[in-house]
């Protein structure tokens, strides 16, 4: 079993949809929680992170985590056409230990 | 303000052969670390440098190996080149050894032929 596991998708959605991203994992040691961005040949961009379970909101981005279940979650509100990217979900046991990528999901919104 | 820079962009080389890549971490980083990211894929952890030395590791073999400079500027050569070595070759900037807010450069993608 993978410790990190995310849908690939391809998800396609219309512009001003409310997208929701996942990933579930199986290490309970995992106390930090990211979302990255990445565009068609460029490098991962830090969204968001978050350390407690519970939800934290910047713009149009909230990050969810639910500790007791393994889940956490990307919601996207407003969808808009550049938002089309791959978004990984990161997760670390600590500030200062490796951390594990997901696979991505590959989200494409269209105008 | 400079960001994570990488060089070269692309590179196409042949089994058994040897690749260096390199990295200049972002303006006021002192933390590289090494990811390899294959098509489809999430990035898979190599290693982190901080403070010249290889400080955690992931499970990659002893044919990867790196350096970090005193301008804090890291290299990842790979020896013995695999057709399984083919992908993005992603650096990613810090602070103080902390994994978190990573700072990714471009890439290197690496082809092996």
């Amino acid at each position: 079993q993978k410790e990190v596991e995310q849908d690939p998708g391809p998800l396609s959605v219309p512009e001003g949809a409310i997208v929701s991203l996942n990933c579930t994992y199986s290490n309970s040691a995992f106390q930090y929680f990211m979302w990255y961005r990445q565009y068609s040949r460029k490098g991962p961009e830090l969204l968001m992170y978050t350390y407690s379970s519970g939800n934290k909101e910047d713009g149009r981005f909230t990050a969810q985590v639910d500790k007791s279940s393994k889940y956490i979650s990307l919601f996207i509100r407003d969808s808009q056409p550049s938002d089309s990217a791959t978004y990984l979900c990161a997760l670390s046991s600590g500030g200062y230990q490796k951390v594990t990528f997901g696979t991505g999901t590959k989200l494409q919104v269209i105008p | 303000d400079a960001g994570v820079t990488q060089s070269p962009t692309h590179l196409i080389k042949t089994r058994g052969q040897q690749v260096t890549l390199r990295c200049s971490p972002k303006s006021g980083h002192d933390t590289v670390s090494w990811y390899q990211q294959a098509l489809g894929q999430g990035p898979q952890f190599i290693f982190q440098y901080y403070e010249e030395e290889e400080r955690q590791r992931g499970n990659f073999p002893d044919r990867f190996s790196g350096h970090q400079f005193p301008n804090y500027s890291s290299e990842l050569n790979v020896n013995a080149l695999l057709l399984g070595d083919s992908a993005l070759y992603l650096c990613a900037s810090t602070v103080s050894g902390v994994q978190l807010e990573q700072y990714f450069g471009p890439g290197t993608r690496l082809t092996v032929t």
